[in-house]
């Protein structure tokens, strides 16, 4: 009954590494996006897409890039990992219908260390 | 956004209503109240949401005030598989942005 698939549980990357968070979702839905998740911060968007190859700047994308080449998968790039980028890195996809779209069906996330 | 303001944590007996509360007096008409949760090591769960009648789905019930300022999420009888972080968001229906803040932790006791 999986429905976001997040390809990595948890990753250990050293400082400079290039990572790629995988997502995959079978729902076929429109929207995608990716949140990060640090204590005493919540969850915080980084990246979302409404469509294949369209991206949109969440709150903090500094630092991230996204790739949707597929409907179905939502990659987040870090370009040159740092220690602060040590989090749970979170996945969701949502309807593009009007009333769907806020309706999110999350991944069960990633944690990533960076060393 | 409006912002919303919900306790920090609350304690809840199994079998019992757990009633969580969440203040938006800075809603606006167009603006839906939904309900997410987060167990310990998962993704966040969306609940449930509503404009401003109340609504009901089979995980809980959703009690909207009539000035829409403040709304509670009732699990009608709690499990201890109900303990999580559950967060209270205000956004219009179609604003991609949902922003989860630091919730209430919900502790369910046997």
């Amino acid at each position: 009954d999986v429905k976001v698939t997040q390809s990595s549980r948890y990753l250990v990357k050293r400082t400079g590494e290039k990572v790629f968070l995988e997502c995959v979702q079978d729902m076929d839905h429109e929207n995608m996006f990716w949140y990060r998740q640090d204590p005493g911060l919540g969850l915080r968007l980084i990246y979302f897409s409404y469509d294949v190859k369209m991206k949109e700047k969440g709150d903090i994308p500094e630092g991230y890039s996204v790739s949707r080449e597929k409907k179905e998968r939502f990659s987040l790039i870090l370009e040159s990992a740092s220690t602060n980028q040590t989090s749970m890195y979170l996945c969701a996809s949502s309807s593009g219908t009007a009333f769907g779209a806020n309706v999110l069906t999350f991944g069960a996330g990633s944690r990533l260390t960076v060393l | 956004d409006a912002k919303t303001t919900q306790p920090t944590s609350m304690d809840c007996a199994e079998g019992r209503a757990a009633n969580l509360p969440c203040n938006h007096s800075t809603i606006s008409g167009n603006e839906y109240v939904y309900w997410y949760r987060q167990i310990h090591s998962q993704g966040p769960q969306y609940i449930i949401h509503g404009l401003k009648n109340n609504e009901t789905n089979e995980m809980a019930s959703l009690i909207i005030t009539e000035d829409r300022k403040s709304s509670t999420l009732i699990l009608p009888h709690a499990t201890l598989r109900d303990t999580a972080v559950y967060y209270c968001i205000v956004r219009v229906f179609n604003d991609y942005k949902l922003s989860f803040g630091a919730g209430t932790t919900v502790t369910v006791r046997a």
